[in-house]
């Protein structure tokens, strides 16, 4: 069957510390990769986006892997703030899945970051 | 700015009556889309519109309609509320075009209850 699996347990880190979190795939081919960053009570917020013949992605403190033999991403959260606390959601665009931009998101992985 | 707008943020229906849920855009994206997201899971592509091209996802349900009247404005119908749709509808728009792809952009959601 196609999953999206993101860490269900919330991850807790310090401040200041690399915040990793891990989006993996099964039974799909995405032609591209994106993260958003969801906060509660609001919709979500596209972070970055990476292509299938991309390894990583880099925005300020944020950097995403893509490894489309493993079928997973890795996104980095640098020096982690408290602000940097929220729900991060993968989404995959399908190669094929037409000129819609159609995407599919996993649960996403609830950060939090500790003063 | 520019944005994804809902209406309302909050919204309240008996079971079985009838209710609709907006949203309008001035980013002038020509795809928009409908999301359900219930507590902690992935949000639900229900359907989209690629300008006036309805698209339905093949398992949502027919209680769920939308229409489109022009560029700016996208609405969901949900005929006759259950319980089980009791959640946040999220809609989000993107632009299509040739040779490139834009992620979506949200809007803050409505949070449906059902009494």
């Amino acid at each position: 069957s196609q999953k999206i699996e993101q860490n269900s347990e919330a991850l807790n880190i310090q401040e200041g510390k690399t915040a990793t979190l891990t989006c993996n795939y099964t039974n799909y081919s995405p032609a591209y990769l994106q993260w958003y960053r969801q906060d509660p009570g609001r919709g979500p917020v596209f972070l970055l986006l990476i292509r299938e013949n991309e390894k990583e992605k880099r925005k300020e403190r944020l950097k995403v892997t893509f490894d489309t033999t493993l079928k997973q991403s890795l996104f980095h959260i640098t020096a982690s703030q408290p602000a940097d606390s929220a729900t991060y959601l993968c989404a995959l665009h399908l190669r094929g899945g037409g000129a819609t931009n159609k995407l599919i998101f996993g649960t996403g992985t609830l950060l939090a970051v500790q003063p | 700015d520019a944005m994804v707008i809902q209406n309302p943020r909050y919204q309240v229906t008996q079971f079985g009556k009838p209710v609709t849920l907006s949203c309008s855009q001035t980013l002038n994206h020509n795809v928009m889309y409908w999301y359900q997201q219930k507590s902690s899971q992935a949000p639900k592509l229900l359907f989209h519109y690629y300008d006036k091209d309805f698209n339905n996802e093949a398992d949502t349900p027919d209680n769920f309609q939308s229409r489109r009247p022009n560029t700016s404005f996208c609405f969901l119908d949900i005929r006759s509320p259950g319980l089980g749709d009791a959640a946040m509808y999220l809609c989000a728009t993107s632009r299509v075009e040739q040779g490139g792809y834009q992620p979506q952009h949200f809007g803050d959601g409505t949070r449906l209850s059902i009494l």
